[in-house]
């Protein structure tokens, strides 16, 4: 099975604070992404990755930064976390290679800024 | 870029009930999936279908591509369906990107 695992599943920060949300699978997925999900607007992509240390803008980028120095791991960076930055956080990945390119969820992360 | 509509936005159902969830999109799609996120936040891929009907037990999904959405079907509800169900498609020629629908959220009563 398919194992995708986020660093926390809460989280508390104060306006101003660097975030780091880590993103692990164990499946050699080449894809991984960064959803942020808001009440009556569903899933948004933030920021996805198709190869170590690649990264390309979602939907949603402002405020938000990515690194990939290892394939399994994606990690999604607040440089300076804002209130509205307050949301749930969903890492994924997929493979192109498998043939039935399906995405694979971690827990997710609830993120609240003060 | 591509609208995904999802309907009803809410489903409130006896357990037993049966229930259509409706996808529909706005342009040519590679890949389509079907999701249900539980009370804990948790998405759980249910079916990858861009096209055709596949079943899993109580769940059936229908994507109709030429006509432009897909239905999730759910038979003799149980509690434990209770959630969102999300659908996402990703867009030809898009690169990967995957855009989700705003959810139906089911809510069964025992």
């Amino acid at each position: 099975d398919v194992k995708v695992t986020q660093s926390s599943r809460y989280l508390v920060k104060r306006t101003g604070e660097k975030v780091f949300l880590e993103c692990v699978q164990d499946m050699d997925h080449e894809n991984m992404f960064w959803y942020r999900q808001d009440p009556g607007l569903g899933l948004r992509l933030i920021y996805f990755s198709y190869d170590v240390k690649m990264k390309e803008k979602g939907d949603i980028p402002e405020g938000y930064s990515v690194s990939r120095e290892k394939k399994e791991r994606f990690s999604l960076i607040l440089e300076s976390a804002s209130t509205n930055q307050t949301s749930m956080y969903l890492c994924a990945s997929s493979s192109p290679t498998s043939g039935q390119e399906t995405q694979y969820f971690g827990p997710g992360t609830r993120l609240l800024v003060l | 870029g591509i609208q995904v509509e999802q309907s009803p936005p809410d489903l409130i159902l006896q357990e037993g009930a049966n229930s259509t969830l409706r996808c529909n999109f706005s342009d040519s799609v590679n890949n389509l999936q079907w999701f249900h996120q539980n009370p804990w936040g948790q998405l759980i891929n249910l079916f990858y279908i861009p096209s055709g009907t596949k079943q899993n037990g109580r769940l059936s999904a229908t994507t109709v591509a030429t006509e432009r959405y897909s239905l999730l079907y759910i038979s003799s509800s149980q509690t434990t369906d209770s959630g969102v169900y999300f659908c996402a498609v990703e867009q030809k020629n898009r690169d990967d990107k995957i855009i989700f629908g705003k959810g139906t959220r089911l809510h069964i009563l025992p």
